[in-house]
Parts: C-alpha cells; sequence; structure tokens
C-alpha cells in the first residue's frame, strides 16, 4: 500500500486566494483525520470523518475552513480566503479502527504570504 | 480536558547510549497511547502503539510501557544511533473517541 498520500506538498499562495489540500487515505481505512501542525500550537486535530460522513469539526477554526470527503478514496481541506496566519503544515491521517492506530501522510506546508 | 506533556523538550546524547523519553497525561481514561517520530519535514511515522490494557510494547531497539493509573508512558530506545535523531512525539486517543492528543515532543540528537 503506498500510506496516506497529500497533494501538494508545498503550497505558496498570497493571502486571499482560495488554497485546497488534497488526501488519498490507505484503501479500506473507514476514518480520516485533517490536522495542523504549528509551532505554537504544535498538532491540532481539525475535523475527521467515518465512512465519508463528517464525525467531530470542532477544531476548524473558523468559517473559513471547510473539508469535504465525497468518496472513500478522497477528501479535501480548503480555506477560503486565505490569511497569513493559516501557515503551518497540514496532515491527513486514516485509521481502520483505533485499536490498529493511525497513519499519516507526509504533510502539505502551506505558507500565506 | 486531557493534558498530554513531554520532558524534556529537547535531548543531546552521544551515540550507543540508552535513553528514555517521558510522556504523561492528565485523564488516565485513555483507549490507547502511540509513539511518532517525526523527521524535520517530514510526516509522522507511528512507532509503537500500546492499547490501555497493556503494559508495554516492544520493536527492535525500542521499548515503549505504559502505566494508565499514574498517566505515564516511556519511550526507550537502546543504543541510539545518528539515525535516531528526529522529534519524538506521544499522542493518546481517549475512550470512544478517534481524536488523537498530541504532546508537544521531545528533540532528540544523537551526536557520532
Amino acid at each position: 500500500d503506498a500510506g496516506v498520500i497529500q497533494s501538494p506538498r508545498h503550497e505558496v499562495t498570497e493571502m486571499g486566494q482560495e488554497v485546497t489540500l488534497r488526501c488519498k487515505p490507505i484503501s479500506g481505512h473507514d476514518y480520516l483525520f485533517w490536522y495542523r501542525q504549528t509551532m505554537m500550537r504544535g498538532l491540532e486535530l481539525l475535523i475527521y470523518f467515518n465512512n465519508n460522513v463528517p464525525i467531530d469539526d470542532s477544531g476548524m477554526p473558523e468559517d473559513r475552513f471547510s473539508a469535504k470527503m465525497p468518496n472513500a478514496s478522497f477528501s479535501t481541506l480548503k480555506i477560503q480566503p486565505s490569511e497569513p496566519r493559516d501557515s503551518a503544515v497540514y496532515f491527513c491521517a486514516s485509521s481502520l479502527v483505533l485499536s490498529y492506530g493511525y497513519t499519516f501522510g507526509s504533510g502539505t506546508r502551506l505558507t500565506v504570504v | 480536558k486531557q493534558e498530554v506533556t513531554q520532558i524534556p523538550a529537547a535531548l543531546s546524547v552521544p551515540e550507543g547510549e540508552n535513553l528514555v523519553l517521558n510522556c504523561s497525561f492528565t485523564d488516565s481514561a485513555i483507549y490507547n497511547l502511540q509513539w511518532f517520530r517525526q523527521d524535520p519535514g517530514k510526516g509522522l511515522t507511528s512507532l509503537l502503539l500500546i492499547q490501555s490494557s497493556q503494559r508495554e510494547q516492544t520493536s527492535g531497539r525500542l521499548n515503549a510501557s505504559l502505566d494508565k493509573s499514574s498517566g505515564r508512558s516511556t519511550l526507550y530506545i537502546a543504543a541510539s544511533q545518528p539515525g535516531d535523531s528526529a522529534t519524538y512525539l506521544c499522542a493518546v486517543s481517549m475512550d470512544s473517541s478517534y481524536k488523537l492528543i498530541f504532546g508537544s515532543g521531545t528533540r532528540l540528537l544523537v551526536r557520532p
């Protein structure tokens, strides 16, 4: 298995622009997670899905952030409009069941200038 | 509210030394605890997963222990190598929740 695949690896955008991050989970994993990592706050859960349905989005910072999972093999995290304080590394992770732990992707490093 | 703390924040040791990384959590009602490794600019690699009913897990030179009642876990690395240099993160999941709560990590440098 290729693991959790994220794209792009790096994204540099101007303030106010729309940014879309993409994730392909491990096949067969029913749970998908979006995390954000910053120096100040460490790793924080933004949202997670079970069987393509959002279960907990309490970590989404504000309405500028949205996430979708149209099918079992694809998810997007969108920021519109982007702001400099959104600069961070965004990780996607997937899990088969809680007792099996999590597999993380390589992350997308987002820089908003 | 669950809080996860890792001590020390940074550690530098000579090659060959055995070392222990510490992780503590405030709420003992965890479902499991996972140790990850993160290399600079890279993603997280899962090292060991300990279920709440287990006391330890081993993989090669790594051994992780869990004392749920005292809210502590340790990651023991035997015979450290320069290739072990990375940031080590512990994370807990709570009963009936898939949310992983991370510590801030220990940055390890193993000097040749």
